[in-house]
């Protein structure tokens, strides 16, 4: 069964930096566009950004663009995320998950989350 | 940017219910659309994408149909652990998600 496991999440003060981690096993991970999803406490989903399978190509939503950046080692099956600059607003479950088909966000498997709170 | 209006946010229902949730893109989007369901403290699990296409694994009492940039979920004869959130999601954007509640 496919696993992504989410690491580096915790609390940060406002205009702090933290790196995500998820690691990736029992796929092909190289052959798997994949993305960040985060969700506020009590509030809906939110898609932040994918990365092509070979790492080529990002894009992200307009929110975080320029602040956060996503990045892959395939040679290490892992995904991360890079946020900078971080706000109260920020605040939520990250999750990680593989896309079913590349460069489309639906996406088929997802990490357990990991929490982040920016707060002083 | 696509914008996606789900309705409603809430929704009381019976064990047995048909339930429709329905999803309106603002423009075309080729039927990529997506649903998924979230319990508590738990991930989301993808049930449909390309708008009818069940993923495997999931109950054929779930469906999912399309009418222009209208999509319905529907679940026939609901079951207890039904019983949770619903998302559904296109281009990256998602819905505001639909709460399906025991009546």
């Amino acid at each position: 069964e496919v696993e992504l496991v989410e690491s580096g999440g915790g609390l940060v003060q406002p205009g702090g930096s933290l790196r995500l981690s998820c690691v990736a096993s029992r796929f092909s991970f190289s052959n798997y566009w994949m993305s960040w999803v985060r969700q506020a406490p009590g509030k809906g989903l939110e898609w932040l950004a994918h990365i092509r399978d070979d790492g080529s190509a990002d894009n992200y939503v307009d929110s975080v663009k320029g602040r956060f950046t996503i990045s892959r080692d395939n040679a290490k099956n892992s995904l991360f995320l890079q946020m900078n600059s971080l706000r109260a607003e920020d605040t939520a479950v990250y999750y990680c998950a593989r896309e079913v088909i590349g460069g489309v966000v639906d996406l088929d498997y997802w990490g357990q989350g990991t929490l982040v709170t920016v707060s002083s | 940017d696509i914008q996606v209006a789900q309705s409603p946010s809430t929704l009381s229902a019976s064990i047995g219910d048909r339930v429709t949730i329905t999803c309106r893109a603002s423009q075309t989007v080729n039927n990529w659309v997506a649903w998924y369901q979230q319990k508590p403290g738990k991930a989301p699990r993808l049930l449909i994408y390309k708008a009818s296409i069940l993923l495997s694994g999931v109950p054929t009492r779930f469906s999912g149909s399309a009418s222009g940039t209208e999509f319905i979920l529907t679940i026939t004869s609901l079951q207890p652990d039904d019983f949770a959130t619903y998302y559904c999601q296109s281009s990256s954007t998602f819905g505001q998600g639909t709460k399906v509640e025991i009546k």
